[in-house]
């Protein structure tokens, strides 16, 4: 079952602005993933957070981690029109390792950066 | 980065026609391949996971007889959609990932799949 929960679902900003999505899970996780989906295409890891850490970075990306709360964030600094995509959160559950470490995709969020 | 192949990119046929879909790992030797069906503006739907030479693990719901899925090399996996209907149409994609569970997947660009 799908167990992530993303938000907004659609987002449309400026080049230059930044842009941030959640992402809300339900059960307890051994990390957190964000994927990128441009339209057509298979998906491109951008980033993986453990349980233990708090904030992740690469180049202009940001990343939260709040198990208390089962949610994290996705921070895009200074967008360009080329990250213009979908976003997926994927979470690993505990139980992934005995799964073959299946992740469990949230819905997406469908970023739009205009020129 | 770790490259993985996926082909065809399309495919068109008739309904009760048999498609095969190729998955491989190319700079890397892929333990787990997995299986993803994603609708339009939906997110990935997970059919199978497979490791290589053991017979797939399917999500339930999937049909076993009707998605065929192979794991028979660290470099190659298929998925073969047999007697495919309309309603399987849709996109599919793989992706694989080395021995260490907590690796991330390596995604192929999808096969967009209709059946007339």
């Amino acid at each position: 079952s799908q167990q992530g929960e993303e938000d907004p679902q659609a987002l449309s900003i400026q080049e230059g602005e930044n842009a941030t999505m959640n992402c809300s899970y339900k059960t307890s996780i051994n990390n957190l993933q964000w994927y990128r989906q441009n339209s057509g295409r298979g998906l491109v890891h951008l980033i993986l957070i453990r349980s233990n850490e708090r904030e992740k970075h690469s180049g202009r990306l940001r990343v939260t981690l709040d198990t208390s709360k089962k949610s994290s964030s996705l921070l895009i600094t200074a967008s360009r029109a080329a990250d213009t995509a979908s976003y997926f959160c994927a979470t690993a559950p505990t139980s992934f390792y005995n799964q073959g470490g299946k992740l469990i995709f949230g819905q997406g969020t469908e970023l739009s950066v205009k020129p | 980065g770790a490259v993985v192949s996926q082909h065809p990119s399309r495919v068109i046929c008739k309904s009760g026609t048999s498609v095969k879909i190729e998955c491989r790992s190319l700079d890397f030797q892929a333990t787990t391949m997995f299986w993803y069906r994603q609708f339009p503006k939906q997110s990935l739907m997970l059919m199978a996971t497979s490791n290589e030479g053991s017979k797939a693990t399917y999500e339930q719901g999937v049909e076993k007889d009707k998605f065929l899925i192979n794991h028979a090399s660290l470099t190659l996996s298929t998925l073969t959609v047999t007697s495919a209907h309309p309603e399987d149409s849709s996109f599919y994609i793989c992706s694989a990932r080395g021995r260490q569970v907590n690796q991330p997947q390596h995604f192929g660009d999808g096969t967009r799949l209709s059946i007339l």
